[in-house]
Parts: structure tokens; C-alpha cells; sequence
């Protein structure tokens, strides 16, 4: 069964740094980009960033780029996305999802993690 | 880039048919059939339930069917039913950025 399963729920403050991470089981990790997106409290989906960890090649979303930094770890099967400094427009639910194979789709959805920045 | 248009919400009784739109441009919708719709129920992940403007994963129910005309792409859902109450995205491939979602159509079910 593939499943994406990722980390807790974090509250940090305006400033401070944070990676959170998103496990891939039950397929070959390496074989599927891994996707990141946004979702702020109340809004929509947003395209953030995409990882193929078979040789961590990166795309960035425009208005993510610079903003965020994807990657993974492929000895353990896990993605990663990482602030340096957090705002507090940072607050939202983010997703991982895997691509489908040969398209795409996002198949598999993480649960997702929930950030909060707040002073 | 820009978000794809849908209208923010929709409606119809059980047994009804409905659809929901999802305009772009010829740079994302219009140039690949690569348009795929996601049911997001409220607290939880989205969920694929067409891929590539018309396929269907293997569990989603066939109530559930996808098209495009254009610059447009569009959800059906025949038979509704109160379960199929959630968020409707849609998403489309667009080239070099590569993927650009639509803002969100809230389907209710009366």
C-alpha cells in the first residue's frame, strides 16, 4: 500500500527556522517526483515545489522559489521542506503528494502538517 | 502565474447531475490534456479523482467524469449524492512552472 505519512504539527515563532518531512512507503521512492503544496487556513491549493529523489532534481513554483528549499533523502525515503526564516504568512497546511508514474496527477496525498507561526 | 478560474461555488440536489468549471489559458488547459480534479473534504487531504482531463483512478466511483473544450476543462458529477458534499480543484500541467491550480468550487449538496 503506498502511503505518505508526515510529521507533526509545528508552532514556531516569526524568525525561526523548521523542515518538516514526508516518508514514502509501499513503492520505489526514487522512481516518483514528490510534490509540495500549500494550502493557508480557509484558501486554496497552491503549487509550491516538486523533488525527484532518485537524483534530487528540483522544480520551483515561481512564487515559491527562494522562499523555501525541497529535498530528500533517498537512503530513508523521505522528503523534506525547509524554511530559514519564518513569517507569520507562513501559516497554513502543507501537503506532500507523488506524482503518478508516467503523468501529471498527484496520486498520493500526504495527511498533512500543520505550521503555525505566531509571536 | 495565474490561478485557473472556478466558480466558487455550486449546488444541486441528490440525483442531479453537475459540473464545474475550470477556465486557463493556452499556456496550461488549453495546450495539455494533463487537467486533473481533487475532492478535498473539510480537515482532510485532497483526493485524485481524474487524471489527464478524462481518466478515472482505479476506485473512484463513475459518477465522476472529466472533459475540455479549450481553454476549459470541466467536473461532472452525475447522481449526486451527500457524500460527493466537499472542495473541487482542478489542476493543470503548465509547462516550464509546471503545475497551476484552480482557486476552489465548494460543491453543496442540498
Amino acid at each position: 500500500e503506498v502511503q505518505l505519512v508526515q510529521s507533526g504539527a509545528e508552532v514556531k515563532k516569526p524568525g525561526e527556522s523548521l523542515k518538516i518531512s514526508c516518508k514514502g512507503s509501499g513503492y520505489s521512492f526514487t522512481s516518483y517526483w514528490i510534490g509540495w503544496v500549500r494550502q493557508m487556513p480557509g484558501k486554496g491549493l497552491e503549487w509550491m515545489g516538486i523533488i525527484y529523489p532518485g537524483d534530487s532534481d528540483t522544480r520551483y513554483s515561481p512564487s515559491f522559489q527562494g522562499q523555501v528549499t525541497i529535498s530528500a533523502d533517498k537512503s530513508i525515503s523521505t522528503a523534506y521542506l525547509q524554511w530559514s526564516s519564518l513569517k507569520a504568512s507562513d501559516t497554513a497546511m502543507y501537503y506532500c503528494a507523488r506524482r503518478g508514474y508516467e503523468g501529471y496527477e498527484l496520486d498520493y496525498w500526504g495527511q498533512g502538517t500543520l505550521v503555525t507561526v505566531s509571536s | 502565474q495565474s490561478a485557473l478560474t472556478q466558480p466558487a461555488s455550486v449546488s444541486g440536489s441528490p440525483g442531479q447531475s453537475i459540473t464545474i468549471s475550470c477556465t486557463g489559458t493556452s499556456s496550461d488547459v488549453g495546450s495539455y490534456n494533463l487537467v486533473s480534479w481533487y475532492q478535498q473534504h473539510p480537515g482532510k487531504a485532497p483526493k485524485l479523482m481524474i487524471y489527464e482531463g478524462s481518466k478515472r483512478p482505479s476506485g473512484v466511483s463513475n459518477r465522476f467524469s472529466g472533459s475540455k473544450s479549450g481553454n476549459t476543462a470541466s467536473l461532472t458529477i452525475s447522481g449526486l449524492q451527500a457524500e460527493d458534499e466537499a472542495d473541487y480543484y482542478c489542476c493543470s500541467y503548465a509547462g516550464s512552472s509546471p503545475w497551476v491550480f484552480g482557486g476552489g468550487t465548494k460543491l453543496t449538496v442540498l
